[in-house]
């Protein structure tokens, strides 16, 4: 089982909608998430991070964590054409293998398209 | 501020040979992490280094290693490389060791034949 799963789509939507995007993870341990954004062949561009379970807004965006059910989502509302690339969830934080802090555990990224 | 710099932006290469890849952080940054991303998956951990020593290292074969020098800035070695070793090459920076807000750089691209 992969420490980080993510559907990779791809999710194509309508201009104005309202997207959802999510993934699960199997480490209790991880602390922080982050959510990247990453348009095609350029590096992830960090969009948001959230602190143990809640919810953290940001403009059109909104980040949830559920910690309980080790579930996040990413809700993009009023969806425009610009949105369009590659989201990758990400998570951090002391695994059972003690690996580093500043190791990045990445899902494979959804898909999104929204048309005009 | 300029952001996270990477050298060179595309490389082609054959199997055997060696490369080195460069990255130079946000200033100011003292860690700097490398991630692999293969075509359709996400970014894999391969280093990270802060203050110049390695901080940890993911599943990657011994043919990988990296250094980071007094300025901060790093480059990552691999040696006999394989078809396998194709891919995008991150670097990211961040203030301090936790991952908490790591910036990417735009990526090496690199192609083995």
């Amino acid at each position: 089982q992969k420490e980080v799963e993510q559907d990779p789509g791809p999710l194509s939507v309508p201009e104005g909608a309202i997207v959802s995007l999510n993934c699960t993870y199997s480490n209790s341990a991880f602390q922080y998430f982050m959510w990247y954004r990453q348009y095609s062949r350029k590096g992830p561009e960090l969009l948001m991070y959230t602190y143990s379970s809640g919810n953290k807004e940001d403009g059109r965006f909104t980040a949830q964590v559920d910690k309980s059910s080790k579930y996040i989502s990413l809700f993009i509302r009023d969806s425009q054409p610009s949105d369009s690339a590659t989201y990758l969830c990400a998570m951090s934080g002391p695994s059972d293998r003690g690996s580093t802090l500043g190791r990045l555990y990445f899902g494979r990224g959804t898909q999104l398209t929204v048309w005009p | 501020d300029a952001g996270v710099t990477q050298s060179p932006t595309h490389l082609i290469k054959t199997r055997g040979q060696q490369v080195t890849l460069r990255c130079s952080p946000i200033s100011g940054h003292k860690s700097v992490s490398w991630y692999q991303q293969v075509l359709g998956q996400g970014p894999q951990f391969i280093f990270q280094y802060y203050e110049k020593e390695e901080r940890g290292r993911g599943n990657f074969p011994d043919r990988f290693s990296a250094r980071q020098f007094p300025n901060y800035s790093s480059e990552l070695n691999v040696n006999a490389l394989l078809l396998g070793d194709s891919a995008l090459y991150l670097c990211a920076s961040s203030n301090g060791q936790g991952a908490r807000e790591q910036f990417f750089g735009p990526g090496t691209r690199l192609t083995v034949l």
